[in-house]
């Protein structure tokens, strides 16, 4: 079966860094995900990485390491608006059908000014 | 309009009852999900659809049924209503595994 390991929550004040790790366990492995959901609102994807290594897109960074099992995303120069929830998620085969993603279960991120 | 559309959005129906959330999308993705998501459970995958005639479970299938006639659709059924169906019904669809597309939510309660 799957399952993946995220800190429920973290706290962190404007302008900090902060990094949301997430282990993963899968039968097979086809990329790790980043989701950011506000509050009520409909999850919106932020990253996906497939290889090793660091994925840059703005103020968001996501990290993967395929040996470890292991990634992270990384929150630069933290807004109040990046108050949200944030999603690791794994592609896996669940049936002989196909794969679909697995999601962690979530890590609420506080940003006090 | 251009995008994924679940409907009702809101909902508030008696244990028993059949229940049926509509999910349709305009970009003719292959694949389409269902998800709820409960307070620490993060988002828990019901069923999925890689194209049209083809679906199969999810994480937690049970007390639900699904069906994909059209590539555009896919409703969610849930056959007779229980407390523990109450919960936020996430659609979503994707042509490729790389980003998911979700719908805004249906909101369940069952009384």
């Amino acid at each position: 079966g799957q399952s993946l390991e995220q800190p429920s929550e973290v706290t962190a004040v404007e302008g900090a860094i902060v990094q949301i790790n997430c282990t993963y366990q899968t039968s097979g492995f086809y990329g790790l995900s980043w989701y950011q959901q506000h509050d009520g609102g409909a999850p919106t994807f932020l990253s996906y990485n497939a290889l090793d290594g660091l994925e840059e897109t703005g103020r968001f960074s996501s990290f993967l390491s395929r040996s470890d099992s292991y990634g992270y995303l990384l929150l630069q120069e933290l807004q109040m608006k990046d108050s949200a929830s944030y999603f690791c998620a794994v592609r896996d085969h669940l049936n002989q059908a196909g794969t679909a993603l697995i999601f962690g279960k979530g890590t609420t991120l506080s940003v006090s000014s | 309009d251009a995008g994924i559309t679940q409907s009702p959005r809101y909902k508030i129906t008696e244990t028993g009852r059949q229940v049926t959330l509509m999910c349709h999308q305009t970009w003719s993705h292959s694949y389409m999900f269902w998800y709820r998501q409960d307070l620490g459970h993060g988002l828990r995958l019901i069923y999925y659809s890689a194209a049209a005639d083809i679906t199969d479970k999810g994480e937690v299938p049970d007390g639900y049924v699904v069906s994909r006639s059209k590539t555009e659709n896919f409703p969610l059924t849930l056959e007779s209503a229980t407390r523990s169906q109450t919960s936020v019904y996430f659609c979503a669809s994707t042509s490729s595994s790389r980003e998911l597309f979700f719908g805004e939510g249906s909101r369940l309660t069952v009384l």
